[in-house]
């Protein structure tokens, strides 16, 4: 099968902008989390999704939001960018049944 | 809800030496501990997971201990390599990924 990709890998924006981020998880896997991490800092949970519904949600403001499609495949979007937000965006899917989380490359997002 | 707290931040070990890394959690309903490695630039990894129904598991030169009453487990290297060096990551589950917590991560720098 293949893994949980994420597009794009690399993104540039300035303050005040917005981005939308993808993920595609792994064929069958229906829920898709999403975790914001700075350097040096851990993995900060953002939300996760099930079924196109957002089953959960980590302590971030209402700037950042995420939506699932049909298909599973998820979206997040941070709207009027702060220099804070430059990150790694993972996202990880799970699925079968089975608890274990499969990570993406990531999106590394530069704000300027 | 759930807290996972990750001992030591760093951890330096000469190669070909043990390492330990420990974790603790707060929620006795969590039952499904991974562990995960991110190496530089990379997406976080699954190494090895446990289950609270199993005390503990290897795989080759890595092992993880499980106490449940105590609310701690540990991930064990042994015969350290530097392609060990990297940022480990413990987590804490309930059943079926629900309520997934990451502790704040332990760098692991191997020297030849």
């Amino acid at each position: 099968k293949a893994g949980v990709t994420q597009t794009p890998r690399y993104l540039i924006k300035t303050r005040g902008q917005q981005v939308t981020l993808s993920c595609s998880p792994i064929s069958g896997h229906r829920s898709v989390s999403w975790y914001q991490q700075t350097p040096g800092q851990g993995l900060q949970f953002l939300f996760e999704y099930f079924s196109e519904t957002q089953r959960n949600k980590g302590n971030f403001p209402g700037r950042f939001s995420g939506r699932q499609f049909s298909n599973s495949r998820s979206e997040m979007n941070v709207s009027t960018l702060e220099l804070g937000d430059s990150a790694l965006y993972l996202c990880a899917s799970r699925g079968g049944g089975v608890e274990t989380q499969y990570f993406g490359p990531g999106t590394r997002l530069l704000v300027l | 809800g759930e807290n996972v707290e990750q001992h030591p931040s760093t951890l330096s070990v000469q190669e070909g030496d043990s390492a330990v890394i420990k974790c603790t959690y707060s929620d006795s309903a969590s039952n499904y501990f991974p562990w995960y490695k991110q190496e530089l630039g990379k997406r976080p990894q699954l190494i090895i997971d446990i289950r609270s129904n199993v005390g503990e598991k290897k795989d080759q030169r890595i092992a993880v201990t499980l106490n449940k009453t105590a609310k701690h487990f540990s991930l064990h290297i042994t015969e350290t390599q530097p392609e060990d060096s990297a940022v480990y990551f413990c987590a804490a589950s309930m059943e079926y990924g629900q309520n997934f917590v990451f502790g704040p991560g332990t760098r692991l720098s191997v020297l030849p």
